[in-house]
């Protein structure tokens, strides 16, 4: 079955960049498309971006000077990151896989169990 | 940008009841490109609807979606002790999909 597991730092100092994985086993990146999606302490979810396997990517404009995603086929992986983190940037972060709407809009159909990212010094 | 409200904020209900969750969306969503998740402590997210009404792979048909426009209803037929958790409507009718704000299902 599909499965998603991201890798990481849990602990990024304010200013640097964010950098995390999400490892897809089960299926290949080909041919889908690939999100991540974050939860802010105590708070609903926020969409990040998400990338197809081509490389074609799509941001959230509240990210979209910060982010940036890509796609590994040969290493079934996908990446994010997010420069110039504050401490509002510690969230839960997420990596799944998205189902695109005709070029628009996505929801998310597998999801990782999220990694922790606290942004401190 | 769309924004969603979910009400109630916490439902308190039994085990066998039926609950009724509700999302309003600030403006009419298109081809019905609304979708719920279920999430649970320390979980993530599990899609339960797509497309307002459609159910995902391997979910019980406990749970239905309905609605159209701006107004869109979860219901769950008759709770059992794992459905208690967190529900979320979510758009994706525009290229950033946006999340309603949650509500908490709880046991009474």
């Amino acid at each position: 079955q599909v499965q998603l597991q991201e890798s990481g730092p849990g602990l990024v100092k304010p200013s640097e960049t964010l950098s995390l994985t999400c490892t897809v086993s089960g299926v290949s990146v080909s041919g889908y498309y690939w999100s991540w999606i974050r939860q802010r302490p105590g708070r609903g979810l926020e969409f990040i971006g998400y990338i197809y396997y081509s490389g074609k990517t799509n941001y959230n404009s509240s990210f979209r000077s910060r982010v940036t995603i890509s796609v590994s086929t040969s290493s079934n992986q996908f990446s994010l990151r997010l420069n110039s983190v504050t401490a509002a940037d510690t969230a839960m972060y997420f990596c799944a896989r998205a189902e695109v709407a005709f070029g628009l809009g996505s929801y998310f159909n597998y999801w990782s169990q999220g990694i922790l990212v606290t942004v401190s010094s | 940008d769309i924004v969603l409200t979910q009400s109630p904020g916490t439902l308190s209900l039994s085990p066998g009841e039926r609950a009724t969750l509700s999302c309003r969306a600030s403006e009419t969503v298109r081809h019905s490109y609304l979708a719920w998740y279920q999430q649970k402590p320390g979980q993530a997210p599990r899609l339960l609807i797509y497309g307002a009404s459609s159910r995902a792979t391997d979910i019980s048909d406990r749970f239905s979606g309905s609605g159209s426009g701006t107004g869109f209803t979860l219901t769950i037929s008759r709770l059992q002790p794992e459905d208690f958790a967190v529900y979320y409507c979510q758009y994706y009718g525009s290229i950033s999909p946006t999340f309603g704000p949650g509500t908490r299902v709880d046991i009474k």
